[in-house]
């Protein structure tokens, strides 16, 4: 069965620069989540989005932007990187529902020096 | 916001042996979900609740609703050494609109296995 594709799965940036990270959700799917996960901690919420529109949002920071676009796939996008945004970051998706289960994609490792 | 108490921290058991975590949070969940996490990679779900005192089983796997929807568990009988990884609770609380996938998360059960 298709899952969710998430890339690039490890990305190694400076300080300061920009990043996009990209995630292509199940078939069908219609909605999409972003999470980042830090060394040793549980994933944290950051944004959602349904039918290309923001649908939550939480603890995102404001140097971070994401989008989901025609065909459903989204990009999360982080500027001024920071050392502290070294993370896992996680996409799922879900249909929208209210017996619906969010599947996760397998991560971006992004690590910023 | 929400917070989900998970139990305990880690675990180390003898292969064959019973497994039990737990979550608990102050506040009421509309659904219950547990993943299981390998390094490096995203959280697979295991098994999913939607109603409270729901008794779920996938495999060696059982999991529990509580009855007043703010806790859960999770066994895992006759544990195996591929067992070994972070189990998640995860609550979502799904009132509607299409925040159904927002999920909070415990902190994790760090389970291994010796052979």
């Amino acid at each position: 069965a298709a899952g969710v594709i998430q890339s690039p799965r490890h990305l190694i940036k400076e300080k300061r620069e920009t990043a996009t990270l990209k995630c292509y959700p199940i078939p069908r799917h219609d909605t999409v989540y972003w999470y980042q996960q830090g060394p040793g901690q549980d994933p944290q919420f950051l944004i959602s989005f349904y039918e290309k529109m923001q649908s939550d949002k939480g603890s995102i920071p404001d140097r971070f932007s994401a989008q989901q676009f025609s065909d459903y796939h989204s990009e999360l996008n982080m500027s001024s990187l920071e050392l502290g945004d070294s993370a896992l970051y996680f996409c799922a998706s879900s249909e929208t529902g209210p017996l619906t289960e969010a599947f996760f994609g397998q991560g971006t490792r992004l690590t910023v020096v | 916001g929400q917070q989900l108490n998970q139990s305990p921290q880690s675990m180390f058991i003898q292969e064959g042996e019973d497994v039990s975590m737990n979550c608990t949070s102050s506040s009421i969940f509309n659904t219950w979900l547990w993943y299981k996490q390998e390094p490096g990679e995203g959280p697979v779900l295991l098994i999913a609740l939607y109603k409270a005192g729901e008794l779920t089983s996938n495999g060696r796997l059982t999991a529990q609703f509580g009855i007043t929807r703010k806790d859960s568990f999770l066994n895992i009988s006759a544990s195996i050494p591929s067992d070994v990884g972070i189990y998640f609770c995860a609550g979502q609380e799904g009132t509607g609109g299409t925040s159904y996938g927002k999920l909070t998360f415990g902190q994790g059960t760090i389970l291994t296995v010796h052979p």
